[in-house]
């Protein structure tokens, strides 16, 4: 079945920027995504790319998408305390999401 | 911006008791989906819906498992004899079209005593 990957803790100072990885096992997959949870709260859908796309960015968010090495990336420019959060990567190819174990991100001042 | 809805936010329930955990996805969607996470675990897919039918369910979702569209607003999650392992966090999810970004509600923190 999919696997997808995640390193489980991130800290960062704020005002610098944050880097999530994520790997992933589907060859197939068609969509890529990052969502954030806060404490208590939902998924909240970030941002996604297209398999046939390497590059999104949207303000601060980048995404980056190694499409040959099966590897995504999330990049905060600027991180301030309210990106402290849980993020997720998922990926799907047949409508339904498959999730990585989430990041805790941490902004510390 | 229009959001999906889940109530309870929390539902306790006794073991061997149903519970219905209820949704309403955003109006003009078509795709339906109930997600679970267990604590300090992934969020795994449970189950898809469209056109009033299970279009893709897991392993998870065994016969103790059903979900309704029961009118023309709410989408329920219905777990007949809950076991402490269905202790979780359910979400629900919808989206326009299957292939487009799935919208999340809140989701409802079941625990199973």
């Amino acid at each position: 079945g999919e696997d997808v990957e995640q390193s489980l803790f991130l800290s960062v100072r704020e005002g610098d920027s944050s880097v999530i990885n994520c790997t992933y096992t589907d060859s197939s997959s068609t969509y890529l995504y990052w969502y954030k949870q806060e404490p208590g709260a939902g998924l909240q859908l970030l941002t996604y790319i297209f398999s046939n796309m390497d590059m999104k960015q949207d303000q601060r968010l980048t995404v980056l998408l190694n499409k040959k090495d099966k590897h995504l990336s999330l990049r905060i420019a600027d991180t301030q305390t309210g990106d402290s959060a849980i993020y997720f990567c998922a990926e799907t190819n047949d409508y339904k999401l498959s999730f990585g174990a989430g990041t805790t991100v941490t902004v510390r001042a | 911006e229009p959001e999906v809805t889940q109530t309870p936010s929390h539902q306790v329930t006794q073991m061997g008791q149903e519970v219905i955990l209820r949704c309403v996805p955003i109006s003009n969607h078509l795709y339906f989906y109930w997600y679970r996470q267990i604590l300090g675990q992934k969020v795994e897919f449970l189950v898809s819906f469209y056109n009033n039918e299970i279009s893709e369910k897991s392993e998870i979702f065994d016969d103790q498992f059903s979900v309704e569209r029961p009118d023309g607003s709410n989408f329920t999650l219905k777990i007949r004899s809950t076991k402490l392992e269905d202790s979780a966090m359910y979400f629900c999810a919808s989206n326009p079209q299957g292939n487009q970004p799935q919208h999340f509600g809140d989701g409802t923190r079941l625990s199973i005593l």
